[in-house]
C-alpha cells in the first residue's frame, strides 16, 4: 500500500517561498502521477498542479501558473511543491495526491502553510 | 468547461441511508468520477472510482456500505447504515487532459 508523508508546517512571510515535501514509499513512484491539491480554512479542495516523475514533465492549473513548481527526485521517491511570492490568502493545507491510473487514489497527511507578517 | 457541481449539506439519521449527488457539466456526461471522504480534522481518503455505466471500484479498507452509481450526467455516493464517523466532507473529483477537478464538496451531518 502506498504512503505518502509530507514535511511539517511552515510559518511563512509575505512575498516570501514555501517548498513542501512528499515522500512515497511502498509502490512504484515512477509508476505515478503526483498531484498537489490545497485547501484553505474553512473552503474546499483545489487542485494546484501535478507531475510525471517519469517523465518529468508537470502542468499546472491557470490560477498557478508562473507562481508554482511541482518537481520530483526518482531517487528519494520525493516530490516537491514551491510556491512563491505567497500571500496570505495563501495559507492552506497542502496536499499531495497520487494518481495510480486516472484518478487519485491516495493522499498525503497534509502540510499547514501559514502566511503572516 | 469541466465542472463538477454538489450540494452544500446533507443530512440522515443514524443507521438510515443518504445518497449524495455530483452532477458533471454539460458535454461531459460520459465521465467518470472519483469520491473522497474528509472526516472533521482529517486528509481526505479515496473512496471510489465511479464509470458513467455505474462500475465502480472502490479503495482499500472501504467497507460495503458505500457504494456508487450513475444515471446521465449524474454521479451518486450512497452511504447505508450511517454511523457517527461517516459525518464528513464528500468532495467528487474528475479530470480532463492535464487537469483534475473538484467538486465543492456535499457536508454530510449524521443526525
Amino acid at each position: 500500500q502506498v504512503q505518502l508523508v509530507q514535511s511539517g508546517a511552515e510559518v511563512k512571510k509575505p512575498g516570501s517561498s514555501v517548498k513542501v515535501s512528499c515522500k512515497a514509499s511502498g509502490g512504484t513512484f515512477s509508476s505515478y502521477t503526483i498531484n498537489w491539491v490545497r485547501q484553505a480554512p474553512g473552503q474546499g479542495l483545489e487542485w494546484m498542479g501535478r507531475i510525471i516523475p517519469i517523465f518529468g514533465t508537470a502542468n499546472y492549473a491557470q490560477k498557478f501558473q508562473g507562481r508554482v513548481t511541482i518537481t520530483a527526485d526518482e531517487s528519494t521517491s520525493t516530490a516537491y511543491m514551491d510556491l512563491s511570492s505567497l500571500r496570505s490568502e495563501d495559507t492552506a493545507v497542502y496536499y499531495c495526491a497520487i494518481q495510480g491510473g486516472a484518478n487519485i487514489d491516495y493522499w498525503g497527511q497534509g502540510t499547514l502553510v501559514t502566511v503572516s507578517s | 468547461q469541466l465542472v463538477l457541481t454538489q450540494s452544500p449539506s446533507a443530512s440522515a439519521s443514524l443507521g438510515a441511508s443518504v445518497r449524495l449527488t455530483c452532477t458533471l457539466s454539460s458535454g461531459h456526461s460520459s465521465y467518470a468520477i472519483a469520491w473522497h471522504q474528509q472526516q472533521p480534522e482529517k486528509g481526505p481518503r479515496y473512496l471510489m472510482k465511479l464509470n458513467s455505466d455505474g462500475s465502480h471500484s472502490k479503495g482499500d479498507g472501504i467497507p460495503d456500505r458505500f457504494s456508487g452509481s450513475s444515471s446521465g450526467a449524474e454521479r451518486y455516493l450512497t452511504i447505508s447504515s450511517l454511523q457517527s464517523e461517516d459525518e464528513a466532507d464528500y468532495y467528487c473529483q474528475t479530470w480532463g487532459t492535464g487537469i483534475q477537478v473538484f467538486g465543492g464538496g456535499t457536508k454530510l451531518t449524521v443526525l
